[in-house]
């Protein structure tokens, strides 16, 4: 099984600072007969399903903010938040779909200062 | 617009068998490259993957739990179900089903239910 591993586990960033979490994976995403990662990216709010955010390590899912990017290629990877809001205070994880079991990271926790 | 959601019992006990139903529209699941995963969350924990069954009806499960988990599809009521035998309070979690597609996010769950929460006791 692909291991999945994001640090730091915990983030604080003042408001219109940049965020940003890593995520290793224990093995490469990268399809050569494709050219794709297959690592998406979730934000998940208290009392709230996880929301896509990104997906083939780089493509934004349709509505989301142009502040979240997404970079990296084979076993590491980042999101990044270019200025942080208060409204992306939340959880992001990580997953790969290269194959099954389609693991998660173990999240990190996004702050205010 | 593509919507799923969960149901089922909210308490179970230890050694019962749990059934949850997605209900699902919006989408068929004999569409190519669609499919329906279960994930699920313990209380302040991360996410878990447990399983996911295909438009081909392929069906992928978490290798721990492997034989407990049974993935099925209904494509007439446009439901999935899955079963986890001999529930166990660490079983204790919200339980979500998503929609994956290759066509519209490459196979990342890009809607989700609101989740279902189950509790199990001893």
């Amino acid at each position: 099984d692909i291991v999945m591993t994001q640090s730091p586990d915990s983030l604080t960033v003042s408001l219109g600072e940049r965020a940003t979490i890593n995520c290793k994976s224990s093995q490469s995403l990268f399809s050569s007969s494709d050219n794709k990662n297959y690592l998406a990216w979730y934000q998940q709010k208290p009392r709230q399903p996880p929301k896509l955010l990104i997906y083939w390590a780089s493509t934004r899912e349709s509505g989301v903010p142009d502040r979240f990017s997404g970079s990296g290629s084979g076993t590491d990877f980042t999101l990044t938040i270019s200025s942080l809001q208060a409204e992306d205070v939340a959880v992001y994880y990580c997953q790969h779909y290269y194959n099954t079991p389609q693991t998660f990271g173990q999240g990190t926790k996004v702050e205010v200062k | 617009q593509i919507t799923l959601e969960e149901s089922g019992p909210t308490l179970v006990k230890s050694t019962q068998t749990l059934t949850l139903t997605c209900a699902f529209s919006g989408f068929s699941l004999t569409t190519h490259g669609v499919g329906v995963g279960w994930i699920r969350q313990p209380p302040g924990k991360a996410l878990e993957w447990l399983a996911l069954i295909f438009w081909d009806n392929d069906k992928r499960y978490s290798p721990p739990l492997r034989n407990r988990l049974t993935i099925t599809r209904d494509t007439s009521k446009n439901q999935v179900v899955l079963t986890m035998t001999n529930m166990d309070p660490v079983d204790t979690a919200t339980y979500y089903c998503a929609h994956r597609s290759f066509s519209s996010s490459g196979g990342a769950f890009d809607v989700w239910g609101q989740g279902t929460v189950v509790t199990v006791s001893s």
